[in-house]
Parts: structure tokens; sequence; C-alpha cells
């Protein structure tokens, strides 16, 4: 069971706008940033959000990303097919000498 | 370009110590500003961080696998290892190396990963 809290699964029509929650806790999102990756099937995860709002190079500004206290959320606007993946969230967690978590990710699908 | 490439057995008997490596190409490993990190994916989960090793060659791993887990670098071949030992089939997964930005920032740069199963 992952330590981040993630719907299993959202989903929208061409256009829409999808937003995934992300849910931790005092030593992890509430102390430490948030970062999001998107993972298409059959491939590895890549970077889509970094220190909770900053998109690297190459990241369309549909997504963007928050947080409030202990919790973040990943906002995707203008849904595309191509956006139809798994997301998960991390964050470092300061407990037990320091450690990463991630959350057990979310399923989009472009209906 | 920074880029990772793991390797290593795909398949390890129960009982017996997982073997990868990461090589990197693109950055030196021995710069201060990533830290090199393991993460695996069971099937249908999310990830799961295993480890990482810093610059220095000093090594963090998981409160729940640090007891089997063993973070290495050579950084003459700019690469670094994961050994996980005493497996069963729970260790079933795809293992990731990455390029831990800050050592807790971000993953800036993932491997496309080895699948390894656990079975006799």
């Amino acid at each position: 069971q992952s330590v981040l809290t993630q719907p299993p699964s959202a989903s929208g029509t061409p256009g829409q706008r999808v937003t995934i929650s992300c849910s931790g806790g005092s030593s992890n999102i509430g102390l430490n940033t948030v970062s999001w990756y998107q993972q298409l099937p059959g491939t590895a995860p890549k970077l889509l959000i970094y220190s909770n709002n900053q998109r690297p190079s190459g990241v369309p500004d549909r997504f963007s990303g928050s947080k409030s206290g202990s919790s973040a959320s990943l906002a995707i606007s203008g849904l595309r097919s191509e956006d139809e993946a798994d997301y998960f969230c991390a964050s470092w967690d300061d407990s037990l000498n320091g450690h990463w978590v991630f959350g057990g990710g979310t399923k989009v699908t472009v209906l | 370009q920074l880029q990772l490439q793991e390797s290593g057995p795909g398949l390890v008997k129960p009982s017996e110590t997982l073997s990868l490596t990461c090589s990197v190409s693109g950055a030196s490993i021995d710069i201060s500003h990533y830290y090199w990190g393991w993460i695996r994916q069971p099937p249908g989960k999310g990830p799961e961080w295993i480890g990482s090793i810093n610059y220095t060659g000093r090594s963090y791993h998981s409160p729940s696998l640090k007891s089997r887990v063993t973070i290495s670098s050579d950084t003459s071949k700019n690469q670094f290892s994961l050994r996980l030992s005493s497996v069963t089939a729970a260790d079933t997964a795809i293992y990731y190396c990455a390029a831990d930005v800050g050592g807790g920032d971000y993953m800036a740069v993932w491997g496309e990963g080895a699948t390894v199963t656990v079975s006799s």
C-alpha cells in the first residue's frame, strides 16, 4: 500500500479538464515539495511537474500542479488522447532517516 | 543529455541475490547535483523507492528493504549498482535507476527499466 493516496482512475473527454489528487502527511507533502510523473503504457516514468508547480522544458502548459498543506493536485486542461497514461505523485518523507514515498498512481482515460 | 540504462539478469532464483547496474551518460556520477537512485514497480502497482547513493558514495535505503540492500558506485565506469539479497517472488518488478536531484527534490531522469522475475 502506497504512502501517498491517489484515486485509482480518472477520465474525461477531449478538451475537458481532469484533476488528480495526492494526499500525504505532515512528514512528507506537509514538509517537502511534490513531483508528478507521467507513465505511458509500457514505458518508464517521465518527470511532469517538480517543486509542486514547475514544468520541465518540453512539458506543455496544459499540465499544472499545486500543493496545499499535506495534499497536492495535478490538473490536465484541454485533455488530449495522448494524455492517456498513469500519473503518480512523489515526495520526500523526513521520517525514519528520510526516504522517498510515492502514490499508487492514477490511470487517466480519455473517453 | 543525461541518460541512464539498467542492465542485469532478468531471472533470479528465490533466496539468491539480485544484481543490477546502471550506466550513466551525459553527466559524471561524482558531481554533487545528483543522487543516483533505484526504484522498483511491481506489476500493476505504484513505484517503491529502494535507495540512493550520492556523489561521496554514501548510500540511503528504504526502511523496509534496508537489511537486504546494498548500493555502490564505480566512478571509473560512471556506473552505480544495486544488490538485493534473499529475494522472493514479492521482489518481482521492473527496476528503474534514476537521477535524483538534490537527494529528495525530484527524479529528473529515469532509465528505461529492467524487468526482474524471481522464480525457480
